[in-house]
C-alpha cells in the first residue's frame, strides 16, 4: 500500500550540480504534480502532468524540467542547482475524472543547495 | 489574484474547544472542488475533507466539517472538540476544471492543553 513514493528523502548538493528527484505512484492515477514548499509560501506548483505524455508549467517552473516517463512515474530534474532551490519538494498524484479527487502526496524530499 | 486565501497565519485553541480556519477562493469555473489538508510537524500532507461546488450539504468527516458559503466564495474548516494531535499546519486547496490544484499559504494551529 505504497501510494506515492519519492526518492531520495534528503539530499545536499553544491551549486551547479544536477540531480533528478524520482516519484512513482501505484494508484493508477492519471495526473501527477511537483510542488515546492518554502516557509510562509505554502505549496507552489512547479510542473504538472494531467495525463501520460503531457506536461505543463505551474507557478514556478524556472530552473526545473520534468519527465512523465510512464503513467506511474514523474521525475523532476534540476540541471544546475542554485541556493534558491533549497526547499522541500513534494510529488502528488490524483485521479483525472471528477473534481472530488484529492491529491495524494509523497513524504517529500528535503533538498539543500550549498 | 490569489486563487486561495488563508488570512490566519497562526491560530490557538483550547483543548476540547471548536476552532474555525478561514479560506476564501477565487474562480470563474462553475464546477470546482475544495479540499483541506493537514500537515503535522512530521511533514506529510494528509487529506481531510472535500466539498464540491454543486454539493448542497456541507461536508463532514468525523470532527471536521466544512462551512461552505458559495456566494461568499468561502470554505472554512471547522474542527470540533480539538485535540492536542490537531496541532499542525492546515492548507486549503481548490481544483478547477483543468485539473490543476491551487493551495493557500496555510494556517498554523496550536492546541493548548
Amino acid at each position: 500500500n505504497a501510494g506515492v513514493t519519492q526518492t531520495p528523502k534528503f539530499q545536499v548538493l553544491k551549486t551547479g550540480q544536477s540531480m533528478t528527484l524520482q516519484c512513482a505512484q501505484d494508484m493508477n492515477h492519471n495526473s501527477m504534480y511537483w510542488y515546492r514548499q518554502d516557509p510562509g509560501m505554502g505549496l507552489r506548483l512547479i510542473y504538472y502532468s494531467a495525463s501520460e505524455g503531457t506536461t505543463d508549467k505551474g507557478e514556478v517552473p524556472n530552473g526545473y524540467n520534468v519527465s512523465r516517463l510512464n503513467k506511474r512515474e514523474f521525475s523532476l530534474r534540476l540541471e544546475s542547482a542554485a541556493p534558491s532551490q533549497t526547499s522541500v519538494y513534494f510529488c502528488a498524484s490524483s485521479g483525472r475524472t471528477g473534481r472530488n479527487q484529492p491529491q495524494h502526496f509523497g513524504d517529500g524530499t528535503r533538498l539543500s543547495i550549498l | 489574484a490569489q486563487k486561495i486565501t488563508q488570512t490566519q497565519p497562526g491560530m490557538f485553541v483550547q483543548e476540547k474547544e471548536a476552532v474555525t480556519l478561514d479560506c476564501t477562493y477565487d474562480t470563474s469555473d462553475p464546477s470546482y472542488g475544495l479540499f483541506w489538508y493537514k500537515q503535522p510537524s512530521s511533514g506529510e500532507m494528509i487529506f481531510l475533507i472535500y466539498q464540491g461546488s454543486y454539493d448542497q450539504q456541507n461536508a463532514t468527516e468525523g470532527r471536521y466539517s466544512l462551512n461552505f458559503q458559495k456566494a461568499r466564495k468561502s470554505a472554512n474548516l471547522v474542527i470540533s472538540a480539538s485535540q492536542l494531535g490537531d496541532s499542525a499546519m492546515y492548507f486549503c486547496a481548490m481544483r478547477e476544471l483543468g485539473g490543476q490544484f491551487y493551495f493557500g499559504t496555510g494556517t498554523s494551529l496550536t492546541v493548548i492543553p
